[in-house]
């Protein structure tokens, strides 16, 4: 398996500007993360989903924030508008089993809001 | 809220020296821990992870972890590192009644100086 797969890998982008993140987890893997990391905050779970279902998304930052997971394949996670503290590497994982399972991380997109 | 302590924000250490690094957590249930390493550019990898039996846990590249339940502490252990171990390296748990709502640590860099 190629792993967790995140597209694009980097992305700039001016501050208003719409900026979608793409996942394709590990074929299999019922659950799916999104993360957030930055200098000041480290690693934060923004929302995270079962079977294609958003199960919690109380690290969501605000209402600019949204994420959807129309297929078992594929992710979204979308920020409308986007400003400069959102600038972070975002990293997807997916995990096969809950509790006691590894979550695999994919590479993650840098993201710069300019 | 659970919540995840590591007691190092950066170490430095030079090769064969003996690496210990803390975890400290929250919660008073039932947890499954683990601990991740992110490589310089790279994306986060499980090191090792306990869920039960042998408080002591044996990891990929000659890491180790001890389980203390009375101390809440899952320290991370290597005793000799290298310059190859220069990584970032995150103690994250999660609820082991099945949660999914995995907390990171805020991450110990460590510097192996050749």
């Amino acid at each position: 398996d190629a792993g967790v797969i995140q597209s694009p890998r980097h992305e700039v982008t001016e501050m208003g500007q719409e900026v979608t993140l793409r996942c394709k987890p590990i074929s299999g893997h019922d659950y799916l993360f999104w993360y957030r990391q930055t200098m000041m905050r480290g690693l934060e779970l923004l929302i995270y989903f079962n079977n294609n279902v958003p199960i919690d998304d109380s690290g969501m930052p605000e209402d600019r924030f949204s994420a959807k997971m129309p297929n078992a394949s594929f992710s979204t996670l979308k920020i409308q508008p986007s400003e400069p503290r959102d600038s972070a590497v975002y990293f997807c994982a997916s995990s096969l089993l809950p509790g006691t399972d590894t979550q695999y991380f994919g590479p993650g997109t840098r993201l710069t809001v300019l | 809220a659970q919540s995840v302590s590591q007691h190092n924000h950066h170490v430095i250490l030079s090769e064969a020296a003996s690496l210990e690094l803390g975890c400290n957590y929250s919660y008073g249930g039932t947890v499954n821990l683990f601990w991740y390493v992110q490589y310089p550019g790279q994306h986060l990898q499980l090191l090792l992870k306990y869920f039960s039996g042998d408080p002591l846990v044996k990891g990929i590249k000659g890491f180790e972890a001890e389980f203390i339940k009375s101390k809440f502490s899952f320290n991370l252990r290597k005793p000799s590192v290298q310059w190859s171990d220069t990584a970032e390296y995150f103690c994250a748990v999660n609820d082991g009644n099945y949660g999914q709502n995995f907390v990171f640590g805020p991450g110990t860099r460590l510097s192996v100086l050749p």
